[in-house]
């Protein structure tokens, strides 16, 4: 079946690029209709959707992270991934990769991947 | 302050009934788009429970339903059980962007 699966460094400095990689395993990348998604829920705090991504490479963001955010696609590696600059402590958080279906439901989620901003 | 409110805490008696409650706003909810729900064990990542307002993926008990009516969602707990001891999650969509609930914490007593 279906399986995400989320990895990069577990511990960014302040002022940096965070950067992560969910790889998708099962299944392609490429089938119509599912976008894929990067989800966040920093330590005891609730979930934070943070943008969307199309096989063909079409986003779209939460408005609150757009000007930190990019989210990008390679087919041939079945994964997407998830850069965000200039992180701060504040984005200390679990995040998590996920896919999203023509309803808007995340249906499949990865296990989750600690990451920590810390000089 | 997230843009689907729910309450932070409810609890029950195993073998009980317990609903929680999801309220949004006519730009979400009440526009029309879906509530899907999610339930988070401790350590663990969400999993999918409700979704397109009351429909149960393959393999989650019938002992949860959700619902829609307005600019509100609930989903419902029958037969409450230790196990079911968990956070749960509302979302939908709303201008471009999704939306989750701030959570809930389900506590059997």
């Amino acid at each position: 079946q279906l399986q995400l699966q989320e990895s990069g460094p577990g511990l960014v400095k302040p002022s940096e690029t965070l950067s992560l990689t969910c790889t998708v395993s099962g299944g392609s990348i490429s089938s119509s209709s599912y976008y894929w998604g990067w989800i966040r829920q920093p330590p005891g705090k609730g979930l934070e959707w943070i943008g969307s991504i199309y096989y063909s490479g079409s986003t779209y963001y939460n408005p609150s992270l757009k000007s930190r955010v990019t989210i990008s696609v390679d087919t041939s590696k079945n994964q997407f991934s998830l850069k965000l600059s200039s992180v701060t402590a504040a984005d200390t958080a679990v995040y998590y990769c996920a896919r999203l279906t023509p309803r808007d439901a995340f249906d499949i989620w990865g296990q989750g991947t600690m990451v920590t901003v810390s000089s | 302050q997230s843009v689907l409110t729910q309450p932070p805490s409810v609890s029950g008696a195993p073998g009980q009934r317990v609903t929680i409650s999801c309220t949004g706003s006519s730009s979400n909810i009440g526009a029309g788009y879906d509530v899907h729900w999610y339930q988070q064990l401790p350590g663990t990542a969400p999993k999918l429970l409700i979704y397109g307002n009351s429909n149960r993926p393959s393999g989650v008990p019938d002992r949860f339903s959700g619902s829609k009516s307005g600019t509100s969602a609930s989903l419902a707990i029958t037969g409450l059980q230790a196990e079911d001891e968990a956070d749960y999650y509302c979302q939908s969509y709303d201008s471009s962007l999704e939306v989750f609930g701030g959570g809930t914490k389900l506590t059997v007593l």
